[in-house]
């Protein structure tokens, strides 16, 4: 089956500093999507991306569909303390599917 | 309002118990999703209901049980349940139009230790 693989699996950065994350597919994708999970609660939508080349920005968060349509980036600028947490990047493997793949996630420490 | 609820936050029960979780939504979407999610990993999924009608099961055993009653609501049924259960049951809906499946949101989540 499809896998997203996402780099890197973790990132340990200092308050301030900015932050890049991707995510590849070895097919493509129609959609991405990035959520953001803390401990213990549930994954959070970030942002969604649906077209090619496609840029798009939530705050201090940009997120970029590829122009592939097999891979999606994920840069946090000036993080904070609350930017801890698992970043998983997810898509539906085909259009009408129902069912997300999700990557391996990123975790992001922030060291004081 | 992008709110899924999910109740209890967290559960424990032993392995001849019955409980059920539940979920809700009041975003009018008629896609409903049960995951499990186990410490550092994605979210695994179990079932999809789509307009209140199972529409996929991800060979999940039968000690998990779904039911939709209404477009708002999504419950999972739990007996006889074994320690490897333990874990984060999720539940997220999305819309659904036209035969394609809108960004799904998650609920909070519970928290389901077996012993």
């Amino acid at each position: 089956g499809q896998q997203l693989n996402q780099s890197p699996q973790s990132m340990f950065i200092q308050e301030g500093e900015d932050v890049s994350m991707n995510c590849t597919s070895s097919s493509i994708f129609n959609t991405w999507l990035w959520y953001k999970q803390e401990p213990g609660e549930g994954p959070v939508l970030l942002i969604a991306l649906y077209k090619a080349g496609e840029l798009t920005s939530n705050g201090r968060l940009t997120a970029q569909f590829g122009i592939t349509r097999k891979d999606s980036f994920l840069n946090i600028s000036a993080s904070i303390p609350s930017d801890v947490g698992i970043y998983f990047c997810a898509g539906p493997p085909w259009f009408g599917n129902e069912k997300l793949t999700f990557g391996t996630g990123t975790r992001l420490t922030i060291i004081p | 309002d992008t709110e899924v609820t999910q109740t209890p936050k967290h559960l424990v029960m032993g392995m001849t118990n019955k409980k059920s979780l539940k979920c809700e939504q009041h975003m009018g979407h008629r896609a409903m999703y049960w995951y499990k999610q186990k410490a550092k990993k994605p979210p695994e999924l179990m079932f999809v209901y789509s307009y209140e009608k199972l529409s996929i099961n991800e060979s999940v055993p039968s000690r998990f049980s779904p039911e939709c009653p209404n477009s708002s609501l999504l419950n999972l049924h739990l007996h006889a349940l074994q320690p490897e259960d333990s874990a984060l049951y999720l539940c997220a809906s999305s819309h659904t139009s036209g035969g394609a499946f809108g960004e799904q949101y998650f609920g909070p989540g519970t928290r389901l230790t077996v012993t």
